[in-house]
Parts: C-alpha cells; structure tokens; sequence
C-alpha cells in the first residue's frame, strides 16, 4: 500500500520553541498533491496547505514553513516561535486521484506555557 | 458564509439501531465524503459521492449507507451491522475536478457517536 507516515506520535514543546513534524510518503505516481491539516480539540480539520508534485519550493506562511523534498519523499511542516494555540493533531496527507486521500496517522502537539 | 455543517454533534446509540448521521454543505461542492476517525488514528474513508445520485464505497463501507439525492446533502447511516461503531466521523466535500487529485478536502465540525 502506498503508505503516508507520520512518525511522531507525540510532541511536547515550550512555548516559543520551534518545531518540526516529519511527513514521509511512499508513492509511485509522477503527479500528486500532498496536504497538511491541523486537527483542534474542537475535532475540524482545518485544511493548512496543499503541494503539487512538481513543485518544490519551500513555502512560509506566517510562522509555517514546509519543505517538500521529492529525493526524499518528505513533505516536513515546521512551526517557528510556536504558541499554546498551536496545540492540535496535525495530519499530513496525498491524494491518489480517484476521489482517494490517503491520511497518516497524525502527529499530536502539546505546546506548553 | 460557506462551509459543512453536521448534526448532531454528540450522538448516542443503543445496540441494534440504525442512526444518520447530517452532513450539508453551501460550497456548491460536487464531491463529498465521509471518514471514520479512531482514537489515535489517521482518517479511514467510509463512502463518497462525486456527483448528486451517485455514490462509491470507500475501504470500510460494511455496516454503513449513504444516499445523495441534492448536491448539498450527504448523510450517513449507521447501521446494526456495523460491529463497533463508537468512533468520530467527519464529512467532508470538494470541489470534484476531474479525478480530484487536486482537490482539496474541507470537513465540517464532525459528530462523535457513541454505543451505549
């Protein structure tokens, strides 16, 4: 199976630490999308961004920055200067085509005060 | 504002009985989904729809249904059959394009069901 893992299970950080959270994908298509959702305890995922396979920029927004390397088959999201709302399970995820959205496991976030 | 609304958002179910779960959404989405979430898993696709009276199973559709008679409206039906069906389930929708390999899914607020 074409698997997404998330490795971390759990991470627990102090504010204003940064923080990375590792995505790796197996995948034998050349085109693809890969996302990231941040999970609240109010239990919406809340969609973070999306990537297409043929671009590997690195993005930031705000305090997010991703960095999607294809040699390696990551997609990692780092948090800078991280903050006690930012405490959420994020998923990262791709999509197959055919309507098929293959989920990690997620990677829960404790940031504490 | 636009955006996917479930109901309810705490459910409680007795043994044997069907419940259904509501899910609409006003994106003039064509494409919407339900997902099964278990505590400290990853989302597990259950049924979507790309289009208003067609609907496909996902990898765990035993013990559920769906129908979608209107482009905004999507519920699921829990069923008797399904063997454990205390979890979180999450609607979602996308625009639907093409093999929607570039979708985006959005999700609503979810509706946590409980066995009792």
């Amino acid at each position: 199976a074409q698997k997404v893992t998330q490795a971390q299970t759990e991470i627990s950080v102090v504010e204003k630490e940064d923080v990375t959270l590792d995505c790796v994908y197996e995948t034998r298509d050349t085109t693809y999308y890969l996302f990231w959702y941040k999970q609240p305890p109010s239990g919406e995922l809340v969609f973070l961004i999306r990537r297409n396979s043929f671009d590997e920029q690195n993005e930031i927004s705000g305090r997010y920055s991703w960095n999607f390397q294809k040699s390696t088959s990551s997609f990692n999201f780092t948090i800078t200067a991280s903050q006690v709302v930012d405490s959420a399970v994020y998923f990262c995820a791709r999509n197959t085509g055919g309507f098929k959205t293959i989920f990690g496991a997620g990677t829960r976030l404790f940031v504490k005060a | 504002d636009g955006g996917i609304t479930q109901s309810p958002k705490y459910l409680f179910r007795k043994e044997g009985q069907n419940v259904t779960l509501s899910c609409e959404q006003n994106l003039n989405h064509d494409a919407m989904y339900w997902y099964r979430q278990d505590p400290g898993q990853g989302l597990r696709l259950i049924y979507y729809s790309q289009i208003v009276n067609d609907f496909q199973k996902g990898d765990i559709a035993e013990g559920y249904s769906v129908s979608r008679e209107k482009k905004e409206s999507f519920p699921l039906t829990v069923t008797s059959a399904q063997k454990n069906p205390t979890a979180f389930y999450l609607c979602a929708s996308s625009i639907g394009t093409g093999t929607s390999i570039s979708d985006t899914q959005y999700f609503g607020p979810g509706t946590r069901l409980t066995v009792l």
